[in-house]
């Protein structure tokens, strides 16, 4: 069975204080790995997307990353404008569908 | 370029009713899917909709359906409410969707409250 787990669920860092989120899959047929952000009382907002092993990209403090079982998000010396849930999702092969994590609450405080 | 609308924002029902949701995509997308947020579960699939046919379906009893009219516009809708339906129903909308790897734009959701 397709599954994204992400951990922690929940991450209070003070500002400046640099972590990583992590999003470990099982998926038949990786067809792409998605972050995405949520404020509170929104819909989802896309950070990345990743294809392949290796890959990195960047916005601003966020960079994410990818292996073959898992994706990281590094945040680099947070600001509480950063703090939000921050969801990991993966298309899987067959029908495309999107999978998603239930996301790690991230809170930065000043 | 306006994004993704839902609407009505905020929705309290009573067990049994039946409800109608409201997504406009984002102009020229024609694929529109719908997910439900809860905070134990997270955002799961319902179904995706391109030029007026289901194209898939997640793993939701028959209550939940759905459509979507020839300007892209989706509806989805609930019968016979349950408690359980109680989530953030979210719509979003992406030029192809499918397998097309594509990244997807939300609107803000409507939250149903089942009473």
């Amino acid at each position: 069975e397709d599954q994204v787990t992400q951990s922690p669920e929940a991450l209070r860092l003070q500002e400046g204080e640099s972590s990583s989120l992590n999003c470990s899959y099982t998926v038949s047929g990786l067809r792409g790995l998605f972050w995405y952000r949520q404020d509170p009382g929104k819909g989802p907002e896309f950070l990345f997307t990743l294809y392949s092993a290796g890959e990195e990209k960047e916005k601003e403090r966020l960079k994410a990353t990818l292996t073959k079982k898992e994706s990281f998000l590094h945040i680099t010396a947070p600001k509480p404008e950063d703090s939000a849930t921050y969801l990991c999702a993966v298309r899987e092969g067959s029908q495309g569908n999107l999978i998603f994590g239930k996301g790690t609450k991230l809170s930065v405080k000043p | 370029k306006a994004g993704v609308t839902q609407t009505p924002r905020y929705l309290i029902k009573t067990r049994g009713q039946q409800v109608t949701l409201s997504c406009s995509p984002i102009s020229g997308h024609r694929s529109v899917s719908w997910y439900q947020q809860t905070p134990g579960q997270g955002l799961q699939f319902l179904f995706e909709y391109f030029s007026e046919t289901q194209r898939n379906k997640g793993n939701f009893p028959g209550r939940f359906s759905g459509r979507q009219f020839s300007n892209s516009r989706s509806e989805m809708n609930v019968s016979t409410l349950e408690l359980g339906d109680s989530a953030l129903y979210l719509c979003a909308s992406s030029q192809q969707g499918g397998l097309a790897n594509e990244k997807l734009f939300f609107g803000s959701g409507t939250q149903l409250s089942v009473l």
